[in-house]
């Protein structure tokens, strides 16, 4: 099966600050990867679909990018509104859904 | 489109687990729909999705216990779970799969917690 493996664990930043979250298959999995966002008590909410669209509703301050095994979220500036913690979910067809361990955002 | 689980908070180890997931204002019909878990201060796992049309697929560890089916004239799909354990304690969420070629998730409900205890 599939592994997703998300670094670093954890991040301590300030507002205003350039986050970058990083999300590693363990085997190729093309664009299909996405990204979401939770906060305690709360569905997540998607962000980033294949790899690097960013979803309907999204803070442009989002982005995505990478393909095969590698790819990377970037916060460009960082907002209040932003400390959560962060899935990548690889989005393959088949087996789907299996999700990264999470990145908690935190100041 | 708004999607809302119902069920039990409180099911007994070894009975089985059930599940339903309403959508309102939209249709179940040319989407996937799935059901993801997350157990208390852990991370999302994805526990299966279903087709309107009722093709499923599952996650390979719980295919043996896991049965999803999808009740277009109700505009519901549904979740069982056999032979519970505390190890299925978790919040379940029900979700949307995008339209995008991709299994990503676009719109979930609010969530139900489950807790398997005697």
């Amino acid at each position: 099966d599939i592994e997703m493996t998300q670094s670093p664990s954890s991040v301590s930043a300030s507002v205003g600050d350039r986050v970058t979250i990083t999300c590693r298959a363990s085997y190729s999995i093309n664009r299909w990867l996405a990204w979401y966002q939770q906060k305690p008590g709360k569905a997540p909410k998607l962000l980033i679909y294949d790899a690097s669209r960013l979803h309907s509703g999204v803070p442009s301050r989002f982005s995505g990018s990478g393909s095969g095994t590698e790819f990377i979220l970037t916060i460009s500036s960082l907002q209040p509104d932003d400390f959560a913690t962060y899935y990548c979910q690889q989005a393959n067809s088949l087996p789907p859904g299996t999700f990264g361990g999470g990145t908690k955002v935190e100041i | 489109v708004q999607l809302q689980e119902s069920g039990p908070g409180l099911v007994r180890p070894s009975e089985t687990l059930s599940l339903t997931c309403t959508v309102s204002g939209g249709s179940l019909e040319t989407f996937y729909w799935s059901w993801i878990r997350q157990p208390p201060g852990k991370g999302l796992e994805w526990v299966g999705y279903i087709y309107f049309t009722g093709n499923a697929n599952y996650n390979p560890s719980l295919k043996s216990r896991l049965t999803m089916s999808v009740d277009t004239s109700k505009n519901l799909f549904s979740l069982r779970l056999s032979s519970v354990t505390a190890a299925d304690t978790a919040v379940y969420y029900c979700a949307r799969v995008l339209d995008s070629g991709g299994f990503a998730f676009d719109i979930w409900g609010q969530g139900t917690m489950v807790t398997v205890s005697s």
